[in-house]
């Protein structure tokens, strides 16, 4: 069966330093993969988007990487700040499933200052 | 407004009784989407509409879950004979659809259910 996985352990992290999140996946041939920040009480909100045929893709001090041949795509947060501090989604879409995102359960990035 | 807007944000019903959750889009959006947060889990899709097609309710856990959609505009979910096991957030999001190429989704606050 299809199945995201992230990592459930919180991450902590000091402030400055940068974070890293993965998201693995098996039995998936994902066309898109998104990034979704979630905080508490709230509902995701879109970060960035990589298709298959990107590696990688930048957004201010986002950084998402995606290699189709390990199934897995590496979120980097650089120069984190503690308003960073949230919990991170990984989605993922196939082009004959438009619009069914299915998600990971997510990881939990505490920054301290 | 200019986001998704949910209502009610807080619903607390007895086991068995029926409730219905309502979501109000982006203007213009013609996708909107429902999904089921447990506590500790990932969202999990329950149906999608688009546009006047027929809806995509391959998500749906039960038959006790059923979805409208009015036009392109407001939905409403509802489940009836509440179970325990219903208690979770709800989230509805909706994005422009097919036409705006990649399916970025954008999320109201969701509304808490919790079944006594």
């Amino acid at each position: 069966s299809q199945k995201i996985e992230q990592n459930s352990e919180a991450l902590n992290i000091q402030e400055g330093k940068t974070a890293t999140l993965t998201c693995n996946y098996t039995n998936y041939s994902p066309a898109y993969l998104q990034w979704y920040r979630q905080d508490p009480g709230r509902g995701p909100v879109f970060l960035l988007l990589i298709r298959e045929n990107e590696k990688e893709k930048r957004k201010e001090r986002l950084k998402v990487t995606f290699d189709t041949t390990l199934k897995q795509s590496l979120f980097h947060i650089t120069a984190s700040q503690p308003a960073d501090s949230a919990t991170y989604l990984c989605a993922l879409e196939r082009t004959d499933s438009w619009g069914k995102l299915q998600f990971g359960a997510g990881t939990q990035v505490v920054v301290t200052p | 407004g200019a986001g998704v807007s949910q209502s009610p944000s807080n619903k607390v019903t007895e086991k068995g009784k029926d409730v219905e959750l309502r979501c109000d889009p982006i203007s213009g959006h013609t996708a909107l989407y429902w999904y089921r947060q447990r506590l500790g889990q990932g969202l999990e899709f329950l149906i999608y509409f688009q546009g006047n097609s027929a809806p995509d309710k391959s998500g749906l856990p039960s038959d006790r879950f059923s979805a409208e959609r009015t036009g392109e505009s407001v939905s409403t979910l509802t489940i009836q004979r509440t179970q325990q096991e219903d208690s979770a957030v709800y989230l509805c999001a909706s994005s422009l659809g097919p036409l705006g190429g990649t399916d970025t989704q954008y999320f109201g606050p969701g509304t808490r259910l919790t079944v006594l």
